[in-house]
């Protein structure tokens, strides 16, 4: 089956500091990745569609200067939390559309635990 | 603006008898509905999901029952395991991305 790998699984970061979240596709290519955000006991949120070769898609009220999306090739996208700030600790998840259909169309890593000191 | 809403933060049921989980959204144009099912400090991973079209649709243990004029779906589990215990979330396809609602907690005890 269609496995996403999310990495790091969590991190701890100064406040200030850029970070680097990583969603790649294992086994098929993604042209979309999706990058959510959830808050303790919230639902996940969508923050903003990636599509490889081409700009991010960013939901209303999501900064597009502060979580820089790259999605350069079609097993990779990014996801920088830039000058980071306690308020920006969360939990981020990324899904992937691996083209199977709506059941399985919607594959989703691990998710990343964003802690800002 | 919610459009996809879990009333329900909790659910408990004891192991053996039916769960019952609600779902209600308020956009008429959502064309697919899922459930999830996640654990703490994991990605969701899919359990069922229906076609708008449809009004049920079941896979083992787990029933989706869709009612399109009153904007709600439920997801049944019989009979609920332990193992079942888990956040529980719906979501609704708005083109091609996912609107999830605010998850429900299903704890099953012996």
């Amino acid at each position: 089956g269609a496995v996403v790998s999310q990495h790091p699984s969590w991190v701890i970061c100064k406040s200030g500091t850029s970070v680097k979240i990583e969603c790649r596709s294992l086994d098929f290519q993604a042209t979309t990745m999706f990058w959510y955000r959830q808050f303790p006991k919230q639902s996940l949120m969508l923050m903003a569609t990636s599509n490889e070769g081409s700009k991010a898609t960013y939901e209303q009220g999501v900064e597009k200067d502060k979580f820089l999306i790259n999605h350069a090739s079609l097993t990779l996208s990014t996801l920088t939390v830039t000058s980071a700030h306690p308020e920006d600790s969360s939990f981020y998840i990324c899904s992937a559309d691996t083209g199977q259909g709506v059941n399985y169309g919607y594959t989703f890593g691990s998710g990343t635990r964003l802690t800002v000191v | 603006d919610q459009q996809v809403k879990q009333n329900s933060p909790s659910l408990s049921v004891q192991e053996g008898r039916i769960s019952i989980l609600n779902c209600d959204y308020t956009n008429s144009m959502f064309d697919y509905f899922l459930w999830y099912k996640k654990y703490p400090a994991e990605g969701p991973t899919f359990l069922i999901s229906i076609s708008s079209i449809k009004d049920k649709n079941e896979d083992g243990r787990f029933t989706v029952f869709l009612n399109k004029s009153a904007k709600h779906l439920s997801l049944h589990i019989v009979p609920s395991q332990p193992g079942d215990s888990a956040v529980y979330f719906c979501a609704a396809r708005d083109t091609d991305k996912l609107i999830f609602g605010t998850g429900t907690r299903l704890q099953v005890f012996p």
